[in-house]
């Protein structure tokens, strides 16, 4: 089946850790996007990228870091320079344009 | 900057009842216009969507229909069920820039 698939679904940071959020597609989609959802508001882009080995810093990109090597996958790096991580984070992926996306079941990161 | 603005929740119906969530966009030229839904502890799919204005986007009961005059596209269903319940993302999209806008989200609750 097709989809886009993130890991893990729950994730604890302790204080000055980097940690990593895995988003894999086979979609074979171009664009990939990472946003932020804390309780009670909407998404927050962070980071996202258009073709392979590029890619472009949202609206909330302090404290974070991307990588994208291969179409397939687009991982995130929570830095411990984010002094504010804990919040749900959804990846999704979409045709250049954007005209649909798919959502990914995202991970509820969490600070120890 | 182009932004999206919903009413804001929770908001409660019985089954049965008519639904309406308001969603008005600030945006330059003809952006696409969409409605996402999120159920608990999943990622966002797409519901329906309009790419031009006076377009009705319709899907599993739910309709919006594209305003420019207003710059709205309010979500209506004439029957809620309980499995309606889930958080409703409005968002917009300009091709200049391939980034989809999200709304704050407005969460719904169906009692039977």
């Amino acid at each position: 089946d097709g989809g886009i698939t993130q890991s893990p679904k729950y994730l604890f940071r302790k204080e000055g850790q980097n940690v990593t959020l895995s988003c894999e597609q086979n979609l074979n989609h171009d664009a990939m996007y990472w946003y932020r959802q804390d309780p009670g508001q909407g998404l927050r882009l962070i980071y996202y990228s258009q073709i392979v080995n590029d890619f472009q810093k949202g609206d909330i990109a302090e404290g974070y870091s991307v990588s994208r090597e291969k179409k397939e996958s687009f991982p995130l790096t929570v830095t411990s320079a984010q002094k504010n991580p804990t919040a749900f984070y959804l990846c999704a992926s979409g045709t250049t344009g954007g005209e649909k996306l798919f959502f990914g079941s995202g991970t509820q990161l969490s600070v120890l | 900057g182009d932004s999206v603005t919903q009413m804001e929740g929770p908001v409660t119906l019985s089954e049965e009842a008519f639904l309406t969530i308001n969603c008005t966009y600030t945006a330059t030229g003809y952006p696409s216009l969409f409605w996402y839904v999120q159920y608990p502890g999943e990622g966002l799919q797409l519901l329906l969507k309009a790419t031009k204005a006076d377009d009705k986007g319709s899907n599993k009961g739910f309709e919006a229909t594209y305003r420019k005059e207003t710059t709205s596209f309010h979500l209506e269903k004439g029957s809620v069920q309980v499995s309606d319940s889930a958080v409703y993302f409005c968002a917009l999209l300009k091709t200049s820039y391939d980034k989809v806008i999200f709304g704050p989200g407005t969460s719904l609750s169906v009692i039977p």
